[in-house]
Formats: C-alpha cells, structure tokens, sequence
C-alpha cells in the first residue's frame, strides 16, 4: 500500500523568505504525483503534477517540485513566498505508468503554512 | 467550463438519520472519485466510480456507505443511519484520465 509523509505540519515563513515542503512516498513502482493548496475556505486546487520526464516540474504562482526517485521525495519549493501563499499544503500521490494514473490519490497530512507579512 | 460542483455545501443529520451527497463532475469527466477528510486528517480516498460502475471501493467503510454514478445525472455518495463519527468533510474529485480536480466539499455534522 503507498504512504505519504509530511513532515512539516506546521511552518511559519515571513514575506519574502524562501519556501520548501517536504513530501516522502512510499511505493516501489512507478508514480504520479501531486501536489494541491486549499486556501482558506476554498476548496483544493491543483499546484502541479508530475507524471514523467523531467523531474523538475513547475506550476503555477511561482511554485516547483523536484521528483527525486532515489529518496522516494518530490518536495515543494518556492523562492520568495508571499503573505497570499498562507494556506494547507497536501502532497498525494498515486500509481503511474501506462496501466495506471485513474487510481484513487493518497495524501499526506497536508502543512499549514503560515506567512507573516 | 464549470468546476466540480457540490451540494449541499453544508448539511446537519441527527444519529440514526441518512445523508446523501451529491456531485456533479466537470464536463467531459468521466471518472469520479469520493474522499473524506476527518479534522487534523488528510484525505482518505473512498470510492472510484465511472458511470453506472464502481471501479475500487476500498476505502469504503464495510457498512451504511455506498455510492452511484448513475447513467444520468450526479454522483450520489449515501450514509445510511449516521453516527456521530461520520461528521466530517467529504470531497468529490473529477478527471478527464489523470488529474484529479476537486469540489468544494460538503460539510457533515451530525448531532
């Protein structure tokens, strides 16, 4: 069965500073990845997606994701996060390749991050 | 093009009483995809439906859970005689193949 793992559950940024949301799986075959945001009081958008190819993936308002196959991680950065970014963060991932990626997704625990302005 | 829709966003059932949630998938989405998210949980993945089949209901709890994505008309996730511990959010997702893109939510309490 996969897993995901967040470690951060909780991280305080102030405005400008540089933003990385850890995300660990754990399945042995190929993967499609996810991340979204929930702002407050809305519902969860994507952020960005890897399925193959190149593992540096970037998505919208400035974020990317670095699929790293041999940690089983695809963390979430961001260079200069704004008060705007203050939301839940969940990594979810589900089973790729030709036969898969119609899966049910498995989330993390999602990270509340929080920017100061 | 219209998001995933929802209804009701917010709905209050006494013990013993049934729910029915309701979600209409973006246009030209053929798969549907129930998940339930508990307070200070992520999201659990319950069902994967396409019309009028039921694709992977592991997540699905054994008992008063069940859901349809009939020929016409929305996906209907139903809780029969519902529990206090069924308060929680439950999330509708659509996809055209591979991405997922979610509802609103509905938001259940039970008294």
């Amino acid at each position: 069965a996969q897993s995901v793992s967040q470690h951060n559950h909780h991280v305080i940024l102030s405005e400008a500073a540089s933003l990385e949301l850890g995300c660990n799986y754990s399945y042995g075959g190929t993967v499609n990845l996810f991340w979204y945001v929930q702002y407050p009081g809305q519902h969860l958008q994507l952020l960005l997606k890897y399925f193959s190819g190149d593992p540096l993936v970037k998505g919208i308002k400035g974020f990317e994701a670095e699929f790293i196959k041999s940690k089983f991680s695809f963390n979430l950065r961001k260079p200069s996060v704004q008060w705007s970014d203050t939301a839940e963060y969940f990594c979810a991932v589900n089973e790729g390749g030709s036969g898969g990626g119609a899966d049910g997704l498995t989330f993390g625990k999602g990270t509340h991050l929080i920017i100061q302005p | 093009n219209a998001g995933v829709m929802q209804n009701p966003r917010h709905l209050v059932r006494r013990r013993g009483q049934e729910a029915r949630l309701r979600c209409s998938p973006m246009k030209g989405h053929s798969h549907v995809y129930w998940y339930r998210q508990l307070p200070e949980e992520g999201l659990k993945f319950m069902v994967y439906l396409q019309k009028e089949n039921i694709i992977d209901e592991s997540g699905m709890p054994k008992e008063r859970f069940s859901a349809e994505f009939p020929k016409e008309g929305p996906s209907i996730l139903r809780i029969q005689q519902v529990v206090r511990g069924d308060s929680a959010a439950y999330f509708c997702a659509s996809s055209p193949q591979r991405t997922q893109y979610f509802g609103p939510g509905t938001r259940l309490l039970v008294l």
